[in-house]
């Protein structure tokens, strides 16, 4: 099974400020990487899919980049709505893994 | 409107079963691949089950193989998930999710709980 380990645990900043969350594969997931924003009560919504193609409505503030083991989701300026919870997930054959989540705080 | 919506959760005991139900809406559901996904109360996601959009392929996660089944009805535009054998750690909001490309899933359902406990 594939492990993904997402870091930092919790992320500090203020609203504006750059956003930078990492994830790191257990092996090569190739390009198969997305992410996702989860607010408190509500599902997952998905920001990036193949690793940096930006799903349908999401705002370009979001970027994602990397391939292999390595991957990068940047908020450029985080606006208020911004601050949740983010999960990178992986699909390799038939098994998929999501990582632990890096919460972006209010600082 | 593009919309999964689950239903079916609830407590059960240790050892009970449970059916859950996702309706999908808004899409030509038997184009597309499906998923159930799960976060106890408090943590991360887990996926939990995969079935092709013809109902043909089947893969579930280890922690619920055996014990669980995944199934669809394309006519009513509907996924199942059957569980039986509940164990306490299967306490967890369930989310059916519809695949996106090879790796993703696009839209999730809003979620049902369920609860395992005596």
């Amino acid at each position: 099974e594939i492990v993904l380990t997402q870091s930092p645990a919790t992320l500090s900043l203020s609203p504006g400020e750059r956003a930078t969350l990492s994830c790191r594969a257990s092996q090569s997931v190739s390009s198969y990487l997305a992410w996702y924003q989860q607010k408190p009560g509500q599902a997952p919504r998905l920001l990036i899919y193949d690793a940096s193609n930006r799903a349908t409505g999401i705002p370009a503030r979001f970027s994602g980049s990397g391939s292999g083991t390595d991957f990068t989701l940047t908020i450029s300026s985080l606006e208020p709505e911004d601050f949740a919870v983010y999960y990178c997930q992986q699909r390799s054959n038939w098994r998929v893994t999501f990582g632990g989540g890096t919460k972006v705080e209010i600082k | 409107e593009v919309q999964l919506v689950e239903s079916g959760g609830g407590l059960v005991q240790p050892g009970g079963s449970l059916r859950l139900s996702c309706a999908a809406s808004g899409f030509t559901f038997s184009s597309y691949e499906m998923n159930w996904v799960r976060q106890a109360p408090g943590k991360g996601l887990e996926w939990v089950s995969y079935i092709s959009s013809s109902g043909s392929t089947i893969y579930y996660a280890d922690s619920v193989k055996g014990r669980f089944t995944i199934s669809r009805d394309n006519a009513k535009n509907s996924l199942y998930l059957q569980m039986n054998s509940l164990r306490a750690e299967d306490t967890a909001v369930y989310y059916c999710a519809r695949a996106y490309y090879y790796d993703a899933f696009d839209i999730w359902g809003q979620g049902t709980m369920v609860t395992v406990s005596s």
